[in-house]
């Protein structure tokens, strides 16, 4: 079966530009993750997907994040403006349903640099 | 929220020896995951464990879920070049009613590099 797709693999953008992310999951998963990992840690979660409502996007900074999934399938994720601190590699990741933690796929990531 | 510490922080072995790591909690957890993180990839599950005292292997991988279900062990034996690599431990949030929702918490990682 096709992984998760995600696109572009790599960006630098100067800041306060925007900047946007693509993701599209594994046919059928129907709860899409948005992680964010910084260099020399763990992925942290951004927001969480079921179809196409927000499970939780509690750690989401929502005066410059965004993100959508609006046909339940493919989602994107925008940061406008950009800072600094925002250079991490955004992955995405799917699974079947919610509870459903060992049956997570990650994509490769997109390396975001902010200069 | 929760969070997992990892440690050691890097490990450099040579080819064969054994590993091992460990992660602690200062919450309980109700499954343990062992991800492997190969460079300008995405983390990959190596080990999933759902009750506490599991010991679980998966070829030259084995991890045990600890008894208090605030730490898990990995332990890798033999160790080859293709074992190089992050490896993170993660673990489910869980709601009011003790229910996962899918959010994973990860530990900051090792960093495992073997020289041949």
């Amino acid at each position: 079966e096709a992984g998760v797709a995600q696109s572009p693999r790599y960006k630098i953008i100067e800041k306060r530009q925007s900047v946007a992310f693509w993701c599209n999951p594994i046919s059928g998963h129907a709860t899409l993750y948005w992680y964010q990992q910084i260099l020399g840690q763990g992925p942290k979660l951004l927001i969480q997907f079921q179809n196409n409502g927000v499970v939780d996007d509690s750690q989401l900074p929502k005066d410059r994040f965004s993100a959508e999934r609006l046909k339940g399938v493919d989602s994107t994720l925008k940061i406008q403006p950009a800072k600094l601190e925002d250079s991490a590699v955004y992955l995405c990741a799917s699974s079947l349903g919610t509870g459903l933690v060992n049956g997570y796929t990650f994509g490769s990531g997109t390396r975001l640099t902010v200069v | 929220g929760q969070q997992l510490n990892q440690s050691p922080q890097s490990m450099f072995i040579q080819e064969g020896e054994d590993v091992s790591m460990n992660c602690t909690s200062s919450s309980i957890f109700n499954t343990w995951l062992w991800y492997k993180q190969d460079p300008g990839e995405g983390p990959v599950l190596l080990i999933a464990l759902y009750k506490a005292g599991e010991l679980t292997s998966n070829g030259r991988l084995t991890a045990q879920f600890g008894i208090t279900r605030k730490d898990s062990f990995l332990n890798i034996s033999a160790s080859i070049p293709s074992d190089v690599g992050i490896y993170f431990c993660a673990g489910p949030e869980v709601n009011a009613g003790g229910t996962s929702y899918g959010k994973l918490t990860f530990g900051q990682g090792t960093i495992l590099t073997v020289h041949p």
